[in-house]
């Protein structure tokens, strides 16, 4: 979906390197979510922001933080890279005024741990 | 949290219509039941959503019967680009940051 823009969309990088991954939206919704998805796996919660002043934790949250810089913005950073870290990463977004709670994605970022 | 339970793999040919039947047997009162399409490399992609009976837009039909502890989706006439992996999801208001994804029903489309 373009209206959730993940920079990189590609990220080769070290052994105990610090990253960052960068999550914008022109949706205008407050949620916004992190996922990792392994080869064959499906999507694993990192960590969810409800709002602008809220961060919580998901499935999977060690080894990794989270920044909600805006409304419209939520990065996601691997302080110390590990290769057990290679993975697709996904962001993604919902409305918190429908009851459903759809998510609209991201295209990922694909990042590689040497 | 209502986890569901979808075949791992499907078969079809293009033309044909294909149901992927889904099970929530621990569905809650509030939960949707939600259906996400992915393609390789790409973020799933929101196909329907519904709370009970049945559901149709222009992609997809999603039937729900009356116990709700399970749900069909139903995609008419597909062609080789439904080729795809297929999540169903079950979620609410109060337990939507847990929705599971899980592997999903890879489908399969053929010539």
């Amino acid at each position: 979906d373009a209206d959730v823009t993940q920079t990189p969309r590609n990220r080769i990088t070290k052994t105990g390197k610090r990253i960052m991954l960068e999550c914008s939206q022109t949706k205008g919704h407050d949620r916004m979510y992190w996922y990792r998805q392994d080869p064959g796996l499906g999507l694993r919660l990192i960590y969810y922001s409800f709002d602008v002043k809220d961060i919580n934790k998901g499935e999977i949250s060690d080894g990794y933080s989270v920044s909600r810089q805006a409304q419209a913005k939520f990065s996601l950073s691997l302080e110390s890279a590990i290769p057990n870290q290679t993975a697709l990463y996904f962001c993604a977004t919902s409305d918190d005024r429908a009851e459903g709670n759809i998510q609209y994605f991201g295209a990922g970022t694909r990042l590689s741990v040497l | 949290l209502a986890k569901t339970t979808q075949p791992i793999s499907m078969d079809s040919y293009e033309g044909q219509e294909v149901n992927i039947t889904c099970s929530h047997n621990n569905i809650a009162t509030n939960d949707y039941i939600t259906w996400y399409q992915q393609f390789p490399s790409q973020g799933p992609r929101f196909i329907i959503q519904g709370y009970k009976t049945k559901v149709t837009n222009e992609v997809a039909s999603l039937f729900i019967p009356a116990d709700r502890k399970s749900s069909t989706l139903s995609l008419p006439r597909v062609s080789l680009s439904d080729t795809a992996v297929y999540y169903c999801l079950v979620g609410g208001p109060g337990n939507f940051n847990k929705f599971y994804f899980g592997s999903g029903t890879k489908l399969n489309v053929k010539p």
